[in-house]
């Protein structure tokens, strides 16, 4: 069964610290990943996607890193700011079985919350 | 640009009543269409995906429906709604082609069941 797994659940940083973010998945075959951040009540929004074939993708202070050989990514967030408290949801896509289209497996999300 | 909307953004319904939640999407042609579920505190959770017109593929089973009467229109209904039905509901669309397609989510509806 293809999953997702996140770790911390959740995470409680100072402004202006760094952090990482874990996911591992056992999804097979691997099409790609995607990190997305959520913020509450809101729907999710895409930060980074990254192919079988990249090791490391930034978007501003945000850099993802895939080891496809052991099926972890990673997310680092650096000198984190207030807004970035969000549940960021780790998002591994692989083919489906018909149909030509592609179903995505959502991991649980890490809640961070950065305090001032 | 494409856009998606959802609606209602929040309700409250009494167990046993009917469900409809409505999604549009606008500026883009035969996407593929999600409805996601996300319980307090836990993932999202697939409930239903469209591919096209009238084909709805159900990922658990469940009270709720799912109907696509137009391309850009998906629909998720109840019967008759159950307590544990309450949760954030979120519609979603992605381009048909290619793996590598951004998901796109609307804004969710709050639905409390009572």
């Amino acid at each position: 069964k293809n999953q997702v797994e996140q770790s911390p659940q959740s995470l409680i940083i100072l402004e202006g610290k760094n952090c990482t973010l874990q996911c591992n998945y056992t999804v097979s075959p691997f099409s790609n990943l995607r990190w997305y951040k959520q913020d509450t009540g809101r729907g999710p929004v895409s930060l980074t996607i990254m192919t079988f074939s990249e090791n490391t993708k930034s978007n501003g202070r945000y850099t993802a890193t895939l080891d496809a050989d052991t099926k972890q990514s990673s997310l680092h967030i650096t000198a984190s700011q207030l807004s970035d408290s969000a549940s960021y949801i780790c998002v591994v896509r692989a083919p489906l079985q018909s149909g030509g289209s592609y179903i995505p497996t959502f991991g649980r999300g890490t809640s961070l919350i950065v305090h001032p | 640009s494409q856009t998606i909307h959802q609606w209602p953004a929040t309700l409250v319904q009494p167990v046993g009543s009917p469900l409809s939640l409505e999604c549009t999407v606008e500026g883009t042609s035969n996407p593929n269409l999600y409805w996601y579920r996300q319980a307090a505190g836990r993932g999202l959770q697939l409930l239903f995906y469209s591919v096209g017109i009238g084909q709805i593929s159900s990922e658990v089973p469940q009270n709720l429906s799912a109907s696509r009467p137009q391309d850009r229109q998906f629909i998720l209904s109840s019967k008759k709604l159950l307590l544990s039905d309450s949760g954030f509901y979120l519609c979603a669309w992605s381009a048909r082609q290619g793996a590598g397609n951004t998901i796109y989510f609307g804004e969710g509806s709050w639905l409390t069941v009572v």
